[in-house]
């Protein structure tokens, strides 16, 4: 059974930049039918899809974000990665990673999400 | 790119209730709408694809209809584990996914 599975620091400065990885376990990420994908909820708000990159390293990302975003793959240790750079408090969110089956472009596993506060 | 609207916002039904919750696109998706059932404190699930297709596990008294730009999920018989917020999401080849803004649903 895939699992999904988020880490990074937990608290950033505002300015820098928020590095998260995602380890996939029970599949790999190198499967060519899923996009793996960031998705975040700020406190007490809605969800917001960030991107998403898939096997070949090919990525999308959200418009409103694409400036400040990286997602990339990481074949040898199964993972994948988010970078988001000049973190402001808006920021400050529930970060979940998630696989995203291709066919239906449905989120049909998550990770458990990890909390992300941009604070001086 | 395609905005999805949710309505309402918020929803107050009793035990029982037959609840609908709808969601709008800004154009025409075809089937491509999935929902999400998200409990306080909780990861999301997902609830139903393409539409109306259930996802495996989910009881049969939810059902998604729609297609277009107008979409619906409907609880047939509110249960008390059914109080949750849901979101719609959009998809489509080379576009971004969008969520909708979400649907708050309480117990009356």
């Amino acid at each position: 059974q895939v699992q999904l599975q988020e880490a990074g620091p937990g608290l950033v400065k505002p300015s820098e930049t928020l590095s998260l990885s995602c380890t996939v376990s029970g599949g790999p990420v190198t499967s060519g039918t899923y996009y793996w994908t960031w998705i975040r909820q700020p406190p007490g708000k809605g969800l917001e899809w960030i991107g998403y990159v898939f096997n070949r390293g090919g990525t999308m990302y959200n418009p409103s974000l694409q400036s400040r975003v990286t997602i990339s793959l990481d074949t040898s240790k199964n993972q994948f990665s988010l970078r988001l750079t000049s973190v402001t408090a808006a920021d400050t969110a529930v970060y979940y990673c998630a696989r995203d089956l291709q066919s239906i472009g449905a989120f049909d596993i998550w990770g458990q999400g990890t909390t992300v506060s941009v604070s001086s | 790119d395609i905005q999805v609207t949710q309505s309402p916002s918020s929803l107050s039904a009793s035990i029982g209730d037959r609840v609908t919750i709808t969601c709008q696109a800004s154009q025409d998706i075809s089937d491509n709408l999935n929902w999400y059932q998200q409990k306080p404190g909780k990861v999301p699930k997902l609830l139903i694809y393409d539409a109306s297709n259930l996802q495996t596990g989910v009881p049969s008294r939810f059902s998604g209809s729609g297609s277009g730009t107008y979409f619906s999920v409907t609880i047939s018989s509110l249960q008390p584990e059914d109080i949750a917020t849901y979101y719609c999401q959009s998809y489509g080849k080379f576009r971004p996914r969008t969520f909708g803004q979400g649907t708050k649903l309480e117990i009356k």
